[in-house]
């Protein structure tokens, strides 16, 4: 069956970088959008971007652009996100999913849940 | 791109119909025909409940149902149920590879 499965929670220093993991499993990565959205505490879903894995190209929201990186290791079907120079406003729960390639967004396959931190 | 525009809570009793609102622009909502509605419990992670408007993954259940008109999309929730308690976002392609999130809508059911 669909699985898909994030690293475990990380706590940051302001100006420091993370990186999540989201690996794959059930159905062909390469057939598949990986999306990316967070969740501030007691807030709503904010899109971050998504990748495809076939070649790797990636969209991100204007808001991230400068600060966040979607890449992928097609060889162990996982997706990475990396958030840079981190801020308190940065934590949240990160959620990676998964979308059918074109217009249609995230689809029923969601990972748990990276819970990152930034404290000093 | 801004997020889409949805009220902050909704409400109704068991048994009843309620729907949800959701405001985009014509550059999102009212250009193209992928939204998406999203029910997420407390402490889950969301659950795709329509997509492209007014469709339904299989598994759920035909209370729900999603239109548009304009720059606005509707989910409709009939028969609520205890379990339908949650908060709802909708999502719409914004074009050049984009997506946009609604701020989210906390239903009760009284």
């Amino acid at each position: 069956q669909v699985q898909v499965v994030q690293s475990g929670a990380e706590v940051k220093k302001p100006g420091a970088s993370v990186k999540v993991s989201c690996k794959a499993s059930g159905y062909t990565f390469t057939d598949y959008y990986i999306h990316w959205v967070r969740q501030a505490p007691g807030q709503g879903l904010e899109w971050m971007g998504r990748i495809n894995p076939i070649g790797g190209a990636a969209n991100y929201a204007q808001k991230f652009q400068a600060r966040v990186t979607m890449t992928r290791d097609k060889s162990i079907n996982t997706a990475y996100m990396e958030l840079t120079s981190l801020i308190s406003d940065d934590t949240a729960m990160y959620y990676c999913a998964r979308g059918t390639v074109g217009a249609y967004g995230p689809d029923d396959y969601w990972g748990q849940g990276t819970l990152v931190t930034v404290s000093s | 791109q801004s997020a889409l525009t949805q009220p902050p809570s909704a409400s109704g009793s068991p048994g009843q119909s309620v729907t949800i609102s959701c405001t985009g622009s014509s550059s999102d909502v009212g250009y193209y025909k992928y939204v998406s509605w999203y029910r997420q419990h407390p402490g889950k992670a969301p659950r795709l409940m329509i997509y492209e408007v007014n469709k339904r993954p299989s598994g759920v259940p035909d209370r729900f149902s999603g239109s548009n008109s304009g720059n606005t999309a509707s989910l409709t929730v009939s028969g609520l149920q205890a379990e339908d308690e949650a908060d709802y976002y909708c999502s719409s392609y914004a074009g050049n590879n984009k997506w946009v999130f609604g701020g989210g809508t906390r239903l009760t059911v009284l």
